[in-house]
């Protein structure tokens, strides 16, 4: 079974709208992070958590915010969405920050028109 | 400024062959550099890694080359498979901070 589940798995939302992805992990893995995949630009790092109630900014964190209501579950919201953030948005688990591996869900593939 | 540099983007190489796929980096603080793969339409995965005080590790028909005075490390598939066309990310940390990953090089491997 799935370690890393994400919700929804497509979505199409209108410019100004607001979207939520969300993500669940069963390993149990104190730390959590938000990824987006764009085609020539590899993984850039939105948000990530070193466990419940926190979040930290990664590299791209403007437009979007992050909430980690518990162990399990790591949100990614776009308050505002615009067509820029058109892309697939990939969250990950893993045990110690940076330096033991990641295991990534399925991907949201998320069009904003 | 990208701080993970990979080249080539894209590499074609005959099955059989060996497969050379280079990566760079900015911050000389950086400590472990793990190396993802990811097939399409699939998430990413953990290949394998190295942390500077080696500069090989082997695992199977996968190496990593590292050289920490000039920076750079390379991945080698030898004897490249069919079922190893994916694209290859190259990343770095340090201190135990986040992944920065590079843009990847996309490996197709002809029969």
């Amino acid at each position: 079974e799935a370690a890393v589940t994400q919700s929804p798995r497509n979505k199409v939302a209108v410019t100004g709208g607001k979207v939520t992805l969300s993500c669940n992990q069963t390993n149990n893995h104190n730390n959590m992070y938000w990824y987006r995949q764009d085609t020539g630009h590899g993984l850039r790092l939105i948000h990530y958590s070193y466990g419940a109630g926190s979040t930290e900014k990664g590299d791209i964190p403007d437009g979007y915010k992050a909430s980690r209501p518990s162990q399990e579950n790591f949100s990614l919201i776009l308050e505002l969405a615009t067509p820029s953030q058109t892309s697939v948005y990939f969250c990950a688990s893993g045990d110690a920050l940076g330096r033991a591996e990641q295991f990534f869900g399925p991907g949201t593939r998320l069009t904003v028109l | 400024q990208q701080q993970v540099r990979q080249s080539p983007q894209s590499l074609t190489v005959w099955e059989g062959e060996t497969a050379i796929l280079n990566c760079s980096y900015e911050d000389s603080t950086f400590d472990y550099f793990p190396w993802y793969w990811q097939f399409p339409r699939e998430s990413p995965a953990l290949l394998i890694a190295i942390r500077p005080v080696s500069n090989k590790k082997e695992d199977g028909r996968f190496t990593i080359f590292f050289n920490k005075r000039e920076k750079k490390l390379s991945l080698h598939i030898t004897d490249s498979q069919p079922g190893d066309s994916a694209t290859y990310f190259c990343a770095a940390s340090q201190g135990g901070r986040a992944l920065i990953f590079g843009t990847g090089t996309t490996v197709s491997v002809s029969p």
